[in-house]
């Protein structure tokens, strides 16, 4: 069955330091990846999605995510945070095959320091 | 920019009772969904509904929950008896294709 493992569950960055929260996923053939995030009490917006092509995927708000194959990996990026970036991130994972279902990661909290 | 748009934001209800979470999905989409999340857990994948049937449950989705589209807008997650466990927030989200894109902002219930 496909998983999604976010090993950092909290992370606390500086205001215009550069962010990588991690993400790895379990599936056998190749799956949508997917990248959401969460402010508080609001509902879940996507940053970025990989279906297939270019492993290096461009987002909203200045987000990137690369596909690593080999290390079963989608780690997103941001290379300048802003204190408006704390929130919750949802790494995703849905099977191409049946793509319906999407099953997402524990999450990582974000909380940037001025 | 079109939104999913759930209704109430906030509902509060007695243990073993009948609740309704309401969602309009965005017009076009053709492929509506629920998922769930327990405060302080992940997000759960619930059902996914297409062509006017559910397409794929999960085995959260017992038969204590059913989902409608009465009216070709709107669509409802409705909860037959609840129990405390089903104390969540539940998002509704709608796409165009076969992933779900778009969430509303979702129904916080809570089970007394």
């Amino acid at each position: 069955a496909q998983s999604v493992t976010q090993p950092d569950i909290h992370i606390t960055v500086s205001e215009g330091a550069s962010l990588e929260l991690r993400c790895n996923y379990s599936y056998g053939a190749t799956p949508y990846l997917f990248w959401y995030v969460q402010s508080p009490g609001q509902g879940l917006q996507l940053l970025l999605k990989y279906f297939s092509g270019d492993t290096l995927v461009q987002g909203i708000k200045g987000f990137e995510a690369e596909f690593k194959r080999s290390q079963s990996s989608f780690n997103l990026r941001k290379p300048s945070v802003h204190w408006s970036d704390a929130a919750e991130y949802f790494c995703a994972v849905g099977e191409k095959t049946s793509y319906d279902k999407v099953i997402f990661g524990p999450g990582t909290s974000l909380s940037v320091i001025p | 920019e079109p939104e999913v748009t759930q209704t109430p934001s906030h509902q509060v209800t007695q243990m073993g009772q009948e609740v309704i979470l309401r969602c309009v999905p965005i017009s076009n989409h053709l492929y509506f969904y629920w998922y769930r999340q327990i405060l302080g857990q992940k997000v759960e994948f619930l059902v996914s509904f297409y062509n006017n049937e559910i397409s794929e449950k999960s085995e959260i989705f017992d038969d204590q929950f059913s989902v409608e589209r009465p009216d070709g807008s709107n669509f409802t997650l409705k909860i037959r008896s609840t129990k405390l466990e089903d104390s969540a927030m539940y998002f509704c989200a709608s796409s165009p294709d076969l992933s779900p894109l778009h969430f509303g902002n979702g129904t916080r219930l809570t089970v007394t």
